[in-house]
């Protein structure tokens, strides 16, 4: 399976800033997706990130709040803005590596906005 | 959008004990996925299992796509087994994954 890193691993931020988190992967992925797991919640999909292409944000989820970028097939960033206590969650990025659907997950970044 | 239910929601056992996790979900699907969450947030895959039947050491999973669930089975349960079981599901459009709300299993000594 792909390995996966993500950076930070955690942070504390302050209201109304904004945190920028990469996940690298070690092989070429073509879809790699974006998902929010809340305190005490299930995961939820943020968007989608194809390289080449703008992602695509589940209902919900919106650009200016969650801005993504892949410039290539190894890596990608998702933004975090204008930081609010709500947006404290745990951020983990995911890759189908293989093409078969089967998804492989980062660490995850702990966010904590106070 | 396709729904996924997860019973029971929490489960509490004694080290050596089995048990059965269930996932149902409410539309065809092309991915289904185990995981467990560990303590420190990481999702540790388990089974992939669209359809049949696998299994890996102490648990095994079961998936009858013509009725919609799915089965995990942990047998002699140890206190390294606790945490978040999650299971996931795609539907047959999409590939993003649509996840349950987990059943959290803490097991004793």
């Amino acid at each position: 399976s792909a390995v996966i890193s993500q950076k930070p691993s955690r942070d504390i931020c302050q209201r109304g800033t904004s945190l920028t988190i990469q996940c690298q992967v070690d092989s070429q992925v073509t879809m790699m997706f974006w998902y929010r797991q809340q305190p005490g919640q299930s995961l939820t999909l943020i968007a989608t990130a194809n390289q080449g292409s703008e992602a695509t944000y589940e209902s919900g989820f919106v650009i200016d709040k969650f801005p993504i970028s892949r410039p290539n097939l190894t890596f990608s960033t998702l933004t975090v803005s204008n930081m609010s206590p709500e947006d404290s969650s745990i951020y983990l990025c995911s890759v189908d590596q293989t093409g078969d659907n089967e998804q492989f997950f980062g660490p995850g970044t702990r966010l904590t906005v106070l | 959008g396709i729904q996924v239910e997860q019973s029971p929601p929490d489960l509490i056992l004694q080290e050596g004990a089995n048990s059965t996790l269930r996932c149902n979900f409410s539309d065809s699907v092309n991915n289904l996925q185990w995981f467990h969450q560990n303590p420190w947030g990481q999702l540790i895959n388990l089974f992939y299992i669209p359809s049949g039947t696998k299994q890996n050491g102490r648990l095994s999973a079961t998936t009858v796509a013509t009725e919609r669930y799915s089965l995990l089975y942990i047998s002699s349960s140890q206190t390294t087994d606790s945490g978040v079981y999650f299971c996931a599901v795609a539907n047959q459009a999409g590939t993003a994954l649509i996840f349950g709300k987990g059943t959290t299993l803490s097991v004793s000594s």
